[in-house]
């Protein structure tokens, strides 16, 4: 069980290119989202979807995109990067759960991405 | 949507106890309290998660007050390899599909 994926692990950018994010997972999960963590720091929200064609907003969404055309994939893209976009990122997916119990979030091994 | 507050770091000792609070004073009614672990370069794993009362498992209890406002993770037993970043979270999926937004989490140092 692959659980979830991410894809590239390392990525190197120029200011002003862009790039797509990947993220796959394979436990039939409704709800995904994307985080980035700064050194030092805890992880901030950017994206969340709860199911295929919705997405929403979290609390650091600018300069990021997202669409949800598929219930394995979420790929976030960094439209035109800037030095302030090196992060980790990391991508993370759970099932709805029930009215009784709430299932936990589980997270890929992240991809580091510098922006120069 | 319920913030939480942790302490920034702590210190302890292979073979002795440790107990994380995390404080929750808004927690809403269908809230649960989740706790996850982080190793560097990897991503967060997730470790016990309550509702009410006390939740153990083969790693963890927690220890959740009757008002809710607060939790304490138990590690018992500490070794060198439990040196991480511990976070609590709040929140709900089921009903609210609820942003869940992390703190700056717990750093455990370990000593020998």
């Amino acid at each position: 069980n692959a659980g979830v994926t991410q894809t590239p692990k390392f990525q190197v950018l120029k200011t002003g290119q862009s790039m797509t994010l990947q993220c796959a997972q394979d436990m039939n999960h409704e709800y995904m989202s994307w985080y980035r963590q700064d050194p030092g720091m805890g992880l901030r929200l950017i994206h969340y979807s709860v199911g295929a064609g919705i997405t929403d907003q979290g609390e650091v969404p600018n300069g990021y995109n997202v669409s949800r055309s598929t219930t394995e994939d979420f790929p976030l893209r960094l439209l035109s990067a800037a030095p302030s976009q090196t992060s980790v990122y990391f991508c993370a997916s759970s099932s709805r759960g029930g009215d009784s119990y709430n299932s936990p979030l589980h997270f890929g091994n992240g991809t580091r991405l510098t922006v120069t | 949507l319920a913030k939480t507050t942790q302490p920034i770091s702590m210190d302890s000792y292979e073979g002795q106890e440790v107990n994380i609070t995390c404080s929750h004073n808004n927690i809403a009614t269908n809230d649960y309290i989740t706790w996850y672990q982080q190793f560097p370069s990897q991503g967060p794993r997730f470790i016990i998660q309550g509702y009410k009362t006390k939740v153990t498992n083969e790693v963890a209890s927690l220890f959740i007050p009757a008002d809710r406002k607060s939790s304490t993770l138990s590690l018992p037993r500490v070794s060198l390899s439990d040196t991480a970043v511990y976070y609590c979270l709040v929140g709900d999926i089921y009903y609210n599909f609820n942003k869940f937004y992390f703190g700056s989490g717990t750093k455990l140092n370990v000593k020998p």
